[in-house]
């Protein structure tokens, strides 16, 4: 199984602002995923990061307000851009291996904009 | 389009107390159907992916089968440390995108 380590756990942020979020996987995986959760709700799929090209965003969710990079097979980032209160939730990123029966999660980042 | 329906919203039982979750779903071609629990502020932990009807799969007091059209999360003798909120997803076999229900809240009490 993959260990998935997320920075910051957490964070208070400013509207307008900017937060970059940090997704590491401990093994080398072939799909990497972006997803939000709002306080007592399920997921939402923001985006898939693709390695070495553009993420693939889901509707309602653009790259310039959420634009994500993934350098290698182990590390994606996601930022959150320009932000409103709008944008407190959740954010995880998950990870699944070349046909891997598993995708797995890390802790999440809870992320107030105040 | 794909579709993620669990039910009940919520559910409340006695400790052994033994029940079953639903979750019923419409995907363009299933690569896999999985089970997360979730607990209060951390990310999903994966439990179960099942892949065609008729499979079955078990863990501890858990157990989760697959039909085409749902699956089921059975709970035998529930325990107060299985309160949690278990989720369902379908991955779609074109996209391999996760699609979530909208998860049971279990609560067991003592």
């Amino acid at each position: 199984s993959a260990v998935i380590s997320q920075k910051p756990s957490r964070d208070i942020c400013q509207r307008g602002t900017s937060l970059t979020i940090q997704c590491q996987v401990d093994s080398q995986v072939t799909m990497m995923f972006w997803y939000r959760q709002q306080p007592g709700q399920s997921l939402t799929l923001i985006a898939t990061a693709n390695q070495g090209s553009e993420a693939t965003y889901e509707s309602g969710f653009v790259i310039d307000k959420f634009p994500i990079s993934r350098p290698n097979l182990t590390f994606s980032t996601l930022t959150v851009s320009n932000m409103s209160p709008e944008d407190s939730s959740i954010y995880l990123c998950s990870a699944q291996g070349q046909g891997n029966t598993e995708a797995f999660f890390g802790q999440g980042t809870r992320l107030t904009v105040v | 389009e794909d579709q993620v329906t669990q039910s009940p919203e919520a559910l409340r039982l006695q400790e052994g107390e033994s029940s079953s979750l639903n979750c019923s779903y419409t995907v363009s071609g299933l690569r896999g159907l999985f089970w997360y629990r979730q607990d209060p502020g951390k990310g999903p932990e994966f439990l179960f992916t099942l892949y065609s009807a008729g499979e079955e799969k078990e863990k501890e007091r858990l157990k989760a089968t697959l039909t085409k059209k749902e699956s089921f999360l059975h709970i035998t003798a529930p325990k107060p440390e299985d309160s949690a909120t278990y989720l369902c997803a379908v991955q779609d076999g074109a996209t391999n995108k996760l699609i979530f229900g909208t998860g049971t809240l279990l609560a067991v009490q003592p």
